[in-house]
């Protein structure tokens, strides 16, 4: 049982280049979410996702998009990546415990992005 | 509106100081939870503690407490004999229900170093 695995570690990218996270759980869980952490900041949620096919904006979804087509995987996309989005990026998923009701969120190890 | 204040945002101690991370939080919902996560220099999220709205009891595990109280709004969090390898950044986060969705507000984290 691997949990949450995100891929890659870490990256760097030129100003205007687009890339994927790659975000992928094992353990069937309903619920997905992308995160971002600033240098000493908390997170903050960019994108979620109830169930393949469905996903919705968080607080902060300018400059990216997700897509889930199965349960396991939920991708971030940076089409015309800006320093700012210079960060860590954190995945996390969660159970669906009924009445609308979820589990703990679990976190994937994170990616650490620098644009240049 | 949601919100997660962690107004410590560095603590230095001596090894085997207790030390008390403070969390206070805003919401309407009558029901939420809150959490508590450790982020080590590594930089994964680990989850710590996880407590709902209908209970107030305090929580002992191990070297670890957590003190929730209701009518201060607080959530704090207490390392009895502190050791060299709890020095880590921690989150205290509270899941509030957006738009019917499970959504984890963060504090700015508290940033413990433990020196030997």
């Amino acid at each position: 049982n691997a949990g949450v695995t995100q891929t890659p570690k870490f990256r760097i990218l030129k100003i205007g280049q687009s890339m994927t996270l790659q975000c992928t759980q094992d353990m069937n869980h309903n619920y997905m979410y992308w995160y971002r952490q600033d240098p000493g900041m908390g997170l903050k949620l960019i994108y979620y996702s109830v169930g393949a096919g469905i996903t919705d904006k968080g607080e902060v979804p300018n400059g990216y998009n997700v897509s889930r087509s199965t349960t396991e995987d939920f991708p971030l996309r940076l089409e015309l990546a800006a320093p700012s989005q210079t960060s860590v990026y954190f995945c996390a998923s969660s159970k669906l415990r009924g009445a609308g009701n979820t589990d703990t969120q679990y976190f994937g190890p994170g990616t650490r992005l620098t644009v240049l | 509106a949601q919100k997660v204040t962690q107004a410590q945002t560095e603590i230095s101690v001596v090894e085997k100081e207790d030390v008390t991370l403070d969390c206070v939080y805003e919401t309407r919902d009558t029901t939420y939870y809150l959490f508590w996560y450790k982020q080590p220099p590594s930089g994964e999220l680990v989850f710590l503690i996880r407590r709902n709205s209908f209970d107030e009891q305090n929580e002992i595990s191990g070297r670890y407490s957590w003190n929730f109280q209701k009518s201060t709004s607080s959530f704090n969090f207490t390392i009895t004999a502190s050791q060299v390898v709890d020095s880590a950044v921690y989150f205290c986060a509270l899941r509030s229900i957006i738009q019917g969705a499970q959504k984890l507000v963060f504090g700015q984290g508290t940033r413990l170093t433990i020196n030997p």
